[in-house]
């Protein structure tokens, strides 16, 4: 069966320092990865998705980055943190015109 | 470009009242819809989807949604709602390729 793993589940950070967020799918091969920030009264924004190796789409710029380096990782960076990025990350994945599965999210605080 | 809109950001209700939660969308084809629930402390779960056929769908839990093309709608619905449905519920449609979701609504179900 397929899993997805997100890590870390919390995280704080000083404002100006770099962020790496990893996420990881199991179990099926190339699928669609999609990095999403939830904050409250905002629903979920789509940061970023991927379809393949090195394929990226940006959906928002802003400061952070993403990459897929191997078929099933999906890493989100960011070099300098902002207060504003501070939020619930939630990485996804789905296959052709299925439903997405969802991690269990990262709660990111900037300080 | 796509775009959801859910037209409660707070419902309270009692036990055993019945539950309707407005979601109305935008985009100019063919659709997929979906309805997510995020109970407290948990990931976000896939309620119910539509993407062909009987416009009315069945989830689990007791859920169903209606798609309405004509009102552009995708309306999730209880019968007789828990306070084990207390929980944030998320629409999202799919169009062209990505999922966007709309703001959330916050389920409060009071025993």
């Amino acid at each position: 069966s397929q899993t997805i793993h997100q890590w870390p589940a919390t995280l704080v950070q000083p404002v100006g320092s770099p962020l790496s967020l990893e996420c990881t799918v199991e179990g099926t091969s190339n699928p669609n990865l999609y990095w999403y920030r939830q904050a409250a009264g905002r629903g979920l924004q789509l940061l970023f998705y991927s379809v393949g190796i090195g394929q990226i789409s940006s959906e928002v710029p802003q400061n952070l980055s993403a990459s897929r380096p191997q078929d099933r990782q999906f890493i989100l960076s960011s070099k300098k943190l902002l207060l504003s990025d501070s939020g619930f990350y939630l990485c996804a994945w789905s296959l052709g015109n299925y439903g997405y599965t969802f991690g269990s999210g990262t709660r990111l605080t900037v300080v | 470009a796509q775009s959801v809109s859910q037209h409660n950001h707070h419902v309270i209700l009692s036990e055993a009242a019945s539950l309707e939660l407005g979601c109305n969308y935008s985009y100019g084809g063919t659709v997929n819809l979906f309805w997510y629930v995020q109970y407290p402390g948990q990931h976000l779960q896939l309620l119910l989807k539509y993407f062909s056929g009987d416009p009315l769908v069945k989830g689990i839990k007791g859920f169903e949604a209606e798609f309405i093309k004509s009102k552009f709608s995708f309306n999730l619905r209880k019968p007789s709602v828990q306070w084990s449905d207390t929980a944030e519920y998320f629409c999202a449609v799919r169009g062209y390729s990505t999922l966007t979701f709309g703001k959330g609504t916050m389920l409060l179900v009071s025993p």
